[in-house]
């Protein structure tokens, strides 16, 4: 199984700040990595799939790069909007899909 | 826009069954495999189950093999996820979610509590 390992697990961030989350594989998964945003009491939204490229509707200020084992979910300039938990994800090595444990940003 | 509504939910017994139902439009269904991801209050996500488009594979979270059985009708645009032997463990929001590789869509989830 690839374990999935957020750092940190919690982020205090003021708005307008720009955040870097982190993701690391056990193992390879090549470029198969996404990134989910949950914000309270509401579903998962994919944002970042295929480790860099943006979901239909997910806002610009949102990147995502790294391959490999090591990637990085950036956030420009944090809006108040964006103060959720962020879950990464494998989908190249399977059974099992995998999440990492989720970092949340919260306000400072 | 791509609709994923989960239902089946409820308060059940331990040892016992439940079968929760996904039922979706605005994505042409047969394409896409669909999965099953749970939350336990206050917890991460965790991925359950899968079925191929076509039905023709299955895959199973090793906390729920045995247990749980996933199934599909194209015709009707649902996915079902029939689970047996509840376990106070397995009390979590289930959601539905569509893939073509990523989880795309995800639904707001059914709730699943597993106590005596």
């Amino acid at each position: 199984e690839t374990v999935m390992t957020q750092s940190p697990t919690t982020l205090s961030v003021s708005p307008g700040e720009r955040v870097t989350l982190s993701c690391r594989a056990s193992q390879s998964v090549s470029s198969s990595l996404a990134w989910y945003q949950q914000r309270v009491g509401q579903a998962p939204r994919l944002l970042i799939y295929d480790a860099s490229t943006r979901a239909t509707g997910a806002p610009a200020r949102f990147s995502g790069s790294g391959s490999g084992t090591e990637f990085t979910l950036t956030i420009s300039s944090l809006q108040s909007e964006d103060f959720a938990v962020y879950y990464c994800q494998q989908y190249n090595n399977w059974p099992p899909w995998t999440f990492g444990q989720g970092t949340k940003v919260e306000i400072k | 826009q791509v609709q994923l509504v989960e239902s089946g939910g409820g308060v059940v017994q331990p040892g016992r069954s439940l079968r929760l139902t996904c039922a979706a439009s605005g994505l042409a269904f047969s394409s896409y495999g669909m999965h099953w991801v749970r939350q336990a209050p206050g917890k991460g996500l965790e991925w359950v189950a899968v079925i191929w488009s076509d039905g023709s594979n299955k895959y199973f979270a090793d906390s729920v093999k045995g247990r749980f059985t996933i199934s599909r009708d194209n015709s009707k645009n649902q996915v079902y996820l029939q689970m047996n032997s509840l376990r106070v463990e397995d009390t979590a929001l289930y959601y539905c979610v569509s893939a073509a590789g990523s989880f795309d869509n995800w639904g707001q989830g059914t709730l699943v509590t597993v106590s005596s």
